[in-house]
């Protein structure tokens, strides 16, 4: 099993650009997360997932959107990139009460 | 407001003493309590959680953790530190979703 899998692992944008990011899951989990770390704030959640076809706001939603077409793919878009969203970007799925983490996305908007 | 705090940005401890990572948690109802770490460039890790019962848990590597009820802390120890467990312990809850401390950087030193 792969577990939980991200890509791209690093990205530079320019502001104003978009991207996608994409999570990927092999344990067949319903649930699923998208987080941002930044020093010293922790992990803060931006959507999460309940299942295939249902998304939901977290807690800093703004700017950002996600689609969950499959059980095991999460994406998460950049519409338009602004410097406040350089970050790294975590993917998680969950089992009961436990949270599988990805290897993160390291983004940089310039 | 729901929320969990860990007091200590670093934690400093020479190999073989034992450690002790701190954590309170404000929330309303029985909490779940859970540790991750993080090591360098990689997804957080489950370590170990509370949801009832005996108050001391164990979880991966030799860790483990007290609940506290009245005190609100749910502190992660182990009782013989190794230069691997450097890393980045994250605190959380479960409200519905995770909420994460700002994290404790741990530094074990030979």
């Amino acid at each position: 099993n792969a577990g939980v899998t991200q890509t791209p692992k690093f990205r530079v944008l320019k502001t104003g650009q978009s991207m996608t990011l994409l999570c990927a899951q092999d344990m067949n989990h319903e649930y699923m997360y998208w987080y941002r770390q930044d020093p010293g704030m922790g992990l803060r959640l931006i959507h999460y997932s309940v299942g295939e076809g249902t998304t939901a706001k977290g807690e800093v939603p703004d700017g950002y959107n996600v689609s969950r077409l499959k059980k095991q793919n999460f994406l998460l878009g950049l519409e338009s990139a602004a410097p406040s969203q350089t970050s790294v970007y975590f993917c998680a799925s969950q089992r009961g009460y436990e949270q599988y983490f990805g290897p993160g996305t390291r983004l940089t908007v310039t | 407001a729901q929320s969990v705090a860990q007091p200590e940005d670093q934690v400093n401890v020479a190999e073989g003493n034992p450690l002790t990572v701190k954590c309170t948690y404000s929330v309303s109802g029985n909490p779940y309590l859970f540790w991750y770490v993080q090591y360098p460039n990689r997804g957080l890790q489950f370590l170990l959680k509370y949801i009832t019962g005996d108050n001391l848990v164990k979880g991966s590597y030799g860790f483990e953790a007290e609940f506290n009820k009245s005190q609100t802390s749910f502190h992660l120890k182990k009782p013989s530190a190794l230069v691997s467990d450097s890393a980045l312990y994250f605190c959380a809850v479960e409200t519905g979703k995770l909420i994460f401390g700002q994290g404790t950087t741990l530094q074990v030193k030979p």
